[in-house]
């Protein structure tokens, strides 16, 4: 059975770091697209950016370039999104997601992560 | 502002049918790019609904369909039923964003 299993929520205070981590079970991980998806409270979804494990290609949207990092660690199937320092603008659900089945070599995602919540307080 | 538009929110009575509708530009959906839809409930992660314009994940119910005509895509729901209340977003991809992935605004849908 494809997993995908967030890290728990985070409560951080402004300029604090983090990393959130999204471990892959069921499947050859290292083989796959998996992307981040933000939502912030009372908003829509965004797409943060995506990872391919096996050479660890990243794709940034304009809008996340810079403000976080995606990286993966192949020898436990995990991925992470990461902040050097947090604003609160931050706060958000963040989701990690993975083109298996129906989207592998399309654009979609076709499963999810359960999300962490990211909390930053100034 | 995303770049796919889709009005905030549709509603239609149980068993009726709605279209919800994700307008694009000559940059994403218009440059051919596939078009996604996911259905997000509060509290769960979204689900991928739609793939490829027009195509269902196994367990999907035939009540949802996706169509893509020139640069702008459309999601029906027939039959609508009170589990379908949730939020649905539109996701493609967009040359302005250097061929990143970008979703529509979301669209809510009450069934009264």
């Amino acid at each position: 059975e494809v997993q995908l299993v967030q890290s728990g929520a985070e409560v951080k205070k402004a300029g604090e770091s983090l990393k959130i981590s999204c471990k892959g079970s069921g499947y050859r991980f290292s083989s796959y697209w998996i992307g981040w998806v933000r939502q912030m409270p009372g908003k829509g979804l965004e797409w943060v950016g995506i990872i391919f494990p096996d050479d660890s290609e990243t794709k940034y949207s304009p809008s996340f370039q810079g403000q976080a990092t995606i990286s993966v660690d192949r020898a436990i199937n995990t991925a992470y999104l990461e902040w050097g320092a947090l604003k609160s603008s931050d706060t958000a659900m963040y989701y990690c997601a993975t083109r298996l089945g129906y989207c592998d070599g399309g654009t979609c995602f076709d499963f999810w992560g359960q999300g962490t919540l990211v909390t930053v307080s100034s | 502002q995303s770049v796919l538009t889709q009005p905030p929110s549709v509603s239609g009575a149980p068993g009726q049918r709605v279209t919800i509708t994700c307008t694009g530009s000559s940059a994403n959906i218009g440059a051919g790019n596939d078009v996604h839809w996911y259905q997000h409930l509060p509290g769960t992660a979204p689900k991928l609904l739609i793939y490829r314009n027009t195509n269902r994940p196994s367990g999907v119910p035939a009540r949802f369909s996706g169509s893509k005509s020139g640069t702008s895509a459309s999601l029906a729901i027939s039959g609508l039923q009170a589990e379908d209340e949730a939020d649905y977003y539109c996701q493609s991809y967009d040359r302005s964003l250097s061929g990143r992935g970008v979703f529509g605004g979301g669209t809510k849908l009450t069934v009264l």
